[in-house]
């Protein structure tokens, strides 16, 4: 079955750096990747998603992520972070019956 | 367009109580989901509904827990009796159909607390 691993449990940057997540996944087949947010008292929101084609992959919100096979990667980025992306973020990994397994997530703190 | 709606938003139980919850899926969606998210955690499956068959419960304590979707539209999980370590907060998510390419859109949870 299929597994993720997010190797960071907190990060803190200071608003307007850039930020890095990572997250590693464990899959024998080409893998459906997601991550997701969640801020406090809500439930997870989609950021963004990759299947096939392009491994750069834009999402809302101003993030990207980048998947490299050979690395079993799928890491988020985002050039510039804002206050208001303080929250837990949540890497997963689906197959084609959606029965997707999610990592523990990375609490992000943005520092004023 | 009207979210996933859960209820109630919090409940405190003693173990060995039992409690349910309830989801109203997204208007058209067909698969519904329910994920135990414990602290520190991230979301785990519990049971997938396509309408109102079951798809996956691979990952949900028979024993003790049980979920219905009667009518492919709403659905209640139960829990009968609590433990502790069901302490935990209980995800409903919703989409057109249960493929990965089709997005799944999360409630704002249920925090249950065992005593």
């Amino acid at each position: 079955a299929q597994s993720v691993t997010q190797p960071d449990i907190h990060i803190t940057v200071s608003e307007g750096a850039s930020l890095e997540l990572r997250c590693n996944y464990s899959y024998g087949a080409t893998p459906y990747l997601f991550w997701y947010v969640q801020s406090p008292g809500q439930g997870l929101q989609l950021l963004l998603k990759y299947f096939s084609g392009d491994t750069l992959v834009q999402g809302i919100k101003g993030f990207e992520a980048e998947f490299k096979r050979s690395q079993s990667s799928f890491n988020l980025r985002k050039p510039s972070v804002h206050w208001s992306d303080a929250a837990e973020y949540f890497c997963a990994v689906g197959a084609v019956s959606n029965d997707m397994r999610f990592g523990a997530g990375t609490r992000l703190t943005v520092k004023p | 367009e009207a979210g996933v709606a859960q209820s109630p938003r919090y409940k405190i139980i003693e173990k060995r109580q039992s409690v349910a919850f309830w989801c109203n899926p997204i208007s058209g969606h067909a698969t519904l989901y329910w994920y135990q998210q414990i602290l520190g955690q991230g979301p785990k499956l519990l049971i997938q509904f396509q309408n109102n068959g079951v798809v996956d419960d691979s990952q949900l304590p028979k024993d003790r827990f049980s979920a219905e979707r009667l009518k492919g539209v709403d659905s209640t999980l139960k829990i009968q009796p609590a433990k502790l370590e069901d302490s935990a907060v209980y995800l409903c998510a919703s989409s057109l159909v249960g493929t990965a390419h089709n997005e799944q859109f999360f409630g704002p949870g249920t925090r249950l607390t065992v005593l």
